[in-house]
């Protein structure tokens, strides 16, 4: 079955310093998203992307995070400036249809992402 | 607003014997209903889906859910529990419109030998 990859799978960064989490959803898909999981809490929605501009984000998705599909194959998360609480595993997902038709969303393994 | 409540963050079964994950939601509107698994270092991973259609919803690995409306509640069943159901479930919910998923905190399941 495709599969959705993200790179790096763990992430140690000092505080302040700009992260770019890198994900290649499934080829032919359409629609992607980033969630989060911070340990012990819920997975929690940032944005999702479609037709190479954001379609919705949420409260956490502030001006210190960034999407960006570079070159159609890829699909990016920069922070901006990172935080000791955006220590948190980051997933990817990616789905060929909109979310409306509620298409099966495919998750990435996930990177963990740990500010000191 | 959507949101979604697991009881019990961890459960322990004995092999064989019944697995009963608990989800209860809230919604404002008709509700898609999912049970995603995340095994050990692997993504999440759908594991069923309700979507207004039939109420017992039949998914991979032996697993069902049962929808029903008047207990606002989509628990995750299997009559037998096998070593490698030993994982991470979450149960999500979205409105049946352009909404992302919410998800609940999530449930370990331990299988004991």
């Amino acid at each position: 079955e495709p599969e959705v990859t993200q790179t790096p799978s763990h992430q140690v960064t000092q505080m302040g310093q700009e992260v770019i989490l890198r994900c290649v959803p499934i080829s032919n898909h359409l629609y992607f998203y980033w969630y989060r999981q911070i340990l012990g809490q819920k997975v929690e929605f940032l944005v999702s992307f479609y037709n190479n501009e954001i379609s919705e984000k949420s409260e956490i998705f502030d001006d210190q995070f960034s999407v960006e599909r570079p070159d159609g194959s890829n699909f990016t998360l920069k922070i901006r400036s990172t935080k000791l609480e955006d220590s948190a595993m980051y997933f990817c997902a990616s789905s060929l249809r909109r979310p409306e038709e509620n298409e099966k969303l495919f998750f990435g393994s996930g990177t963990q992402l740990s500010v000191l | 607003a959507q949101s979604v409540t697991q009881l019990g963050s961890h459960v322990s079964v004995s092999e064989g014997a019944l697995v009963l994950l608990r989800c209860n939601y809230s919604s404002s509107v008709p509700p898609y209903l999912f049970w995603y698994v995340q095994y050990p270092n692997q993504g999440l991973q759908l594991l069923l889906k309700y979507t207004s259609a039939a109420t017992l919803v039949k998914g991979i690995n032996g697993f069902e859910a049962e929808f029903k409306k008047s207990e606002t509640s989509f628990h995750l069943t299997k009559p037998s529990a096998h070593m490698s159901d030993a994982a991470e479930y979450f149960c999500a919910v979205s409105a049946s419109g352009n909404t992302p998923l919410v998800f609940g905190k999530g449930t370990r399941l331990s299988v004991i030998a």
